[in-house]
């Protein structure tokens, strides 16, 4: 039973599409995130939720927006897809927002934009 | 600017040659300091977590230690399934659990 699970895991689409990618937890955390993983494999913080509060908002294009229906759920909405939006998204959980606590990822979701 | 940078970029050891991974840090507000495998395809897989200098932890080939401005990840006698990529990452003061992540080392063993 997969803890951290995203879908699509593959997602291929044309510039100045939108789409939206999903994630759910079944860890009973409280804080979830998502996380970019360009061509060199750096990652990146993007948003962080608590308990459905947006807590982390780094210096992200207006085009990508998160939502967290619920605290198990945290989705990533991306409008007018661009070429440089290509990259694998993580999402992840912890605990509760506190400093220091265990992260545990999902498998990723791979976006390439035409 | 909090940073984690880590060393070697790329390690290739034969199997059963030991060796250490390097992990340093901007020194003030460091409230973990966490290492992830992730083999290709998949995500960041946790491995450990250290929270103050001396400490120590081990998994089966993998052992972390941690310093005040470093972390080390050693492996001894590595094995062909230790082949992946060792991630290394910050959490700091201030920050709302916002892991800062190292560019990572790209470790191959080799039979």
């Amino acid at each position: 039973d997969t803890a951290v699970s995203q879908t699509p895991k593959y997602l291929v689409t044309q510039m100045g599409n939108d789409k939206s990618i999903k994630c759910e937890q079944n860890l009973g955390h409280d804080t979830m995130y998502w996380y970019k993983q360009d061509s060199k494999k750096f990652l990146k913080i993007m948003f962080s939720y608590n308990n459905k509060e947006l807590i982390i908002n780094e210096t992200v294009p207006n085009r990508f927006s998160p939502k967290s229906p619920d605290k198990a759920h945290l989705n990533l909405h991306i409008n007018s897809l661009e070429l440089g939006d290509s990259a694998v998204y993580f999402c992840a959980s912890s605990q509760d927002r506190r400093e220091g606590g265990i992260q545990y990822f999902g498998a990723g979701t791979r976006l390439s934009v035409l | 600017e909090d940073q984690v940078t880590q060393s070697p970029e790329a390690l290739r050891l034969q199997e059963g040659e030991s060796s250490s991974l390097n992990c340093s840090y901007t020194v003030s507000g460091l409230r973990g300091l966490f290492w992830y495998r992730q083999d290709p395809g998949k995500g960041p897989e946790f491995l450990f977590t250290l929270y103050s200098a001396g400490e120590e932890k081990e998994k089966e080939r993998l052992k972390a230690t941690l310093t005040k401005k470093e972390s080390f990840l050693h492996i001894t006698a590595p094995k062909p399934e230790d082949s992946a990529t060792y991630l290394c990452a910050g959490a700091f003061s201030g920050g709302y659990n916002k892991l800062i992540f190292g560019a990572g080392t790209r470790l191959a063993v080799h039979p």
